[in-house]
């Protein structure tokens, strides 16, 4: 059984509209997710990490966690062809030393 | 930019040979983290260092090793390649150990191996 399972897309959103990406998670221990935005031949760049249940805002950016139903999504409102890239999530172990990243959703955005 | 780099940048090289990577952390960070990217994958993870020790390791054969040098610098070794090593090898660092919240990836070096 995958740990992280994400949706690998592509996911297409009109220019201006709101996306959001899902990410389930296995293992009922973690503590801290992440997600990362990828460009194509990039490496990941932390967009956002969250700890606690709820909801948690930056910018356009807005992460949510669901620790009972073991989901985090992100939302990115007013979607830019800037934004078009590779979404990662990720969590800490238990271990605490090393993170376990889903596949990545890749998320297009039309002009 | 991120303050870590890597490199080399571009590597060939051919099934049963060794290669070593580098890494240079962000200034004020102890701690490095390898990552192994195949195509289409997210990142696994191979070994984190702090203070010039192993502090944790995935799932990977004991044919990569790593070192990390006083400076906080660190080298990624793998021998004997295979195929499946060609990847995007990424290294990132943080000013803690065990956190991914504030680790800062360089720009990957991307291994072929024919």
């Amino acid at each position: 059984q995958k740990e992280v399972e994400q949706n690998s897309g592509p996911l297409s959103v009109p220019e201006g509209a709101i996306a959001s990406l899902n990410c389930t998670y296995s293992d009922r221990g973690s503590q801290s997710f992440f997600w990362y935005r990828q460009y194509s031949g990039k490496s990941p760049e932390l967009i956002m990490f969250i700890y606690s249940n709820g909801d948690k805002e930056d910018g356009r950016f807005t992460a949510q966690l669901n620790k009972a139903s073991q989901y985090v999504s992100l939302l990115i409102r007013d979607s830019q062809p800037s934004d078009s890239a590779t979404y990662l999530c990720a969590f800490d172990m238990d271990s605490n030393y090393q993170l376990i990243w889903g596949a990545g959703t890749k998320l297009i955005i039309k002009p | 930019e991120t303050g870590v780099t890597q490199s080399p940048t571009h590597l060939i090289k051919t099934r049963g040979q060794q290669v070593t990577l580098r890494c240079s952390s962000q200034s004020g960070h102890n701690t490095v983290s390898w990552y192994q990217q195949a195509l289409g994958q997210g990142p696994q993870f191979i070994f984190q260092y702090y203070r010039e020790e192993e502090n944790g390791r995935g799932n990977f054969p004991p044919r990569f090793s790593g070192l990390q040098f006083p400076n906080y610098s660190s080298e990624l070794n793998v021998n004997a390649l295979e195929l499946d090593d060609s990847a995007l090898y990424l290294c990132a660092s943080s000013p803690v150990a065990g956190t991914g919240a504030e680790a800062f990836f360089g720009q990957g070096t991307r291994l072929t191996v024919v």
